[in-house]
């Protein structure tokens, strides 16, 4: 079965602080997988994409995600948080035809 | 360059009356999404569009909900009749890439926000 697993629901951090949103992910094909971001009232936006080249990927704010396989993980990070980065986080697995899956979400909180 | 547009915005309904919600992708997107969003959820995929194939629609409950896509544009999703199990939002989202590659970025609508009372 395919699942995506976001494994904290809440989040808290300081501003300038590291950011760790843990995924992981169980598929018996090779996915994609996504992190989107959704701030209150805003559409869902793309932070970062894993597709299969390197397993470490840059994206969007100062993010970065590192695909593992041998962990099922693709876990988000940002090595100093900012206000403006307070949301909700989704990590979204897509395997083409065969499944699209979203996690729960985690909601990051930055504390002044 | 426009983004996905979606309409209406807000839907408030009696249970057992019908709805509908329109979705209009960005221009020469090939794959379209609809997905429901519970609170405090991520987002749920109902159906997935290549074109005006739907690829994917193992988690559209078929008794109530419909969609179509046709001439490979637009979209309208059906909920006929609705119940109070089907407050939600209800996003659309489209892509450039083809759904069977599965890398492609999704650029989402903001949404229309159902309440069925």
């Amino acid at each position: 079965a395919q699942s995506v697993t976001q494994l904290d629901s809440h989040v808290s951090v300081s501003e300038g602080t590291p950011v760790l949103l843990r995924c992981n992910y169980s598929s018996s094909y090779s996915p994609s997988l996504f992190w989107y971001v959704q701030h209150p009232n805003k559409g869902l936006q793309l932070l970062l994409k894993y597709t299969s080249a390197a397993t470490l990927v840059k994206g969007i704010n100062g993010f970065e995600a590192e695909f593992k396989k041998s962990e099922t993980s693709f876990h988000l990070t940002k090595p100093s948080a900012h206000m403006s980065d307070a949301a909700e986080y989704f990590c979204l697995m897509d395997t083409g035809r065969r499944a699209l899956t979203f996690g729960s979400g985690t909601r990051l909180q930055v504390q002044p | 360059e426009a983004g996905v547009v979606q309409s209406p915005r807000y839907k408030i309904i009696e249970k057992k009356q019908p709805v509908a919600f329109w979705c209009n992708p960005i221009s020469g997107h090939n794959t379209l999404y609809w997905y429901r969003q519970n609170l405090g959820q991520g987002p749920e995929l109902l159906i997935r569009y290549e074109n005006e194939e739907a690829v994917d629609d193992s988690q559209l409950p078929k008794d109530r909900f419909s969609a179509e896509r046709l001439k490979g544009v637009d979209s309208t999703l059906k909920i006929q009749p609705a119940e109070l199990g089907d407050s939600a939002v209800y996003l659309c989202a489209s892509s450039l890439d083809k759904a069977a590659s599965g890398g492609g970025e999704q650029f989402f609508g903001p949404g229309t926000r159902l309440t069925v009372l």
